[in-house]
């Protein structure tokens, strides 16, 4: 069965350095999303993206986060000078425009 | 705005004993509503669904009704098993806001069944 793919699993980094976290959705999906979920938290919606643009965006998704597809396979969440508050796992889902979405495993984004 | 209450965890059953959590929802609109599992060290899985008032979601012996009366989506299963040991999130499709359907998610809910 077709697996929504995220990697890294763990990722440590130091304030203020930039992030990258990737997916591999499945291969005829054409909705991404990313979510987020701070320990003990809800999952929070970030941010949509349909046809290479962001379709919508919450308030936490703020100018130090960006997305793009940049080789039309490959979906990234790019964070540019993390914060401490930036620690969460961090969820790509993937669809194909009806109602239902395709998580993957999460990425753990540790931020000392 | 549109939201989703759980109860809190977690809940320790014994194996094959009754289980419910309780969900309900806030939102304006007929919004779909999801129970989604997350299994230790995996991802998100759709447990099953409701796009309805009054519809039945059921998949693998868990069943939730679409109350809109009540706005509740409880998840139940007649007799749980070890391996139903996991994270329970509730969701609501935020509808109509726009083609995207993001997914508004309870805090979850940690399921532990002790054999």
């Amino acid at each position: 069965e077709p697996e929504v793919t995220q990697t890294p699993s763990h990722q440590v980094t130091q304030m203020g350095q930039e992030v990258i976290l990737r997916c591999v959705p499945i291969s005829n999906h054409l909705y991404f999303y990313w979510y987020r979920q701070i320990l003990g938290q809800k999952v929070e919606f970030l941010v949509s993206f349909y046809n290479n643009e962001i379709s919508e965006k919450s308030e936490i998704f703020d100018d130090q986060f960006s997305v793009e597809r940049p080789d039309g396979s490959n979906f990234t969440l790019k964070i540019r000078s993390t914060k401490l508050e930036d620690s969460a796992m961090y969820f790509c889902a993937t669809g194909t425009g009806s109602k239902l979405q395709y998580f993957g495993p999460g990425t753990r984004l540790t931020v000392t | 705005g549109n939201s989703v209450t759980q109860m809190e965890g977690p809940v320790t059953l014994s194996e094959e004993a009754f289980l419910t959590i309780n969900c309900t929802y806030t939102a304006t609109g007929y919004p779909s509503l999801f129970w989604y599992v997350q299994y230790p060290g995996e991802g998100l899985q759709l447990l099953l669904k409701a796009t309805k008032a009054d519809d039945k979601g059921s998949n693998k012996g868990f069943e939730a009704t679409y109350r809109k009366e009540t706005t509740s989506f409880h998840l139940e299963k007649g007799s749980v098993q070890v391996s139903d040991s996991a994270v329970y999130f509730c969701a609501l499709s935020d509808l109509p806001g726009g083609a995207t359907n993001k997914l508004i998610f309870g805090t979850g809910t940690l399921l532990a069944v002790q054999p």
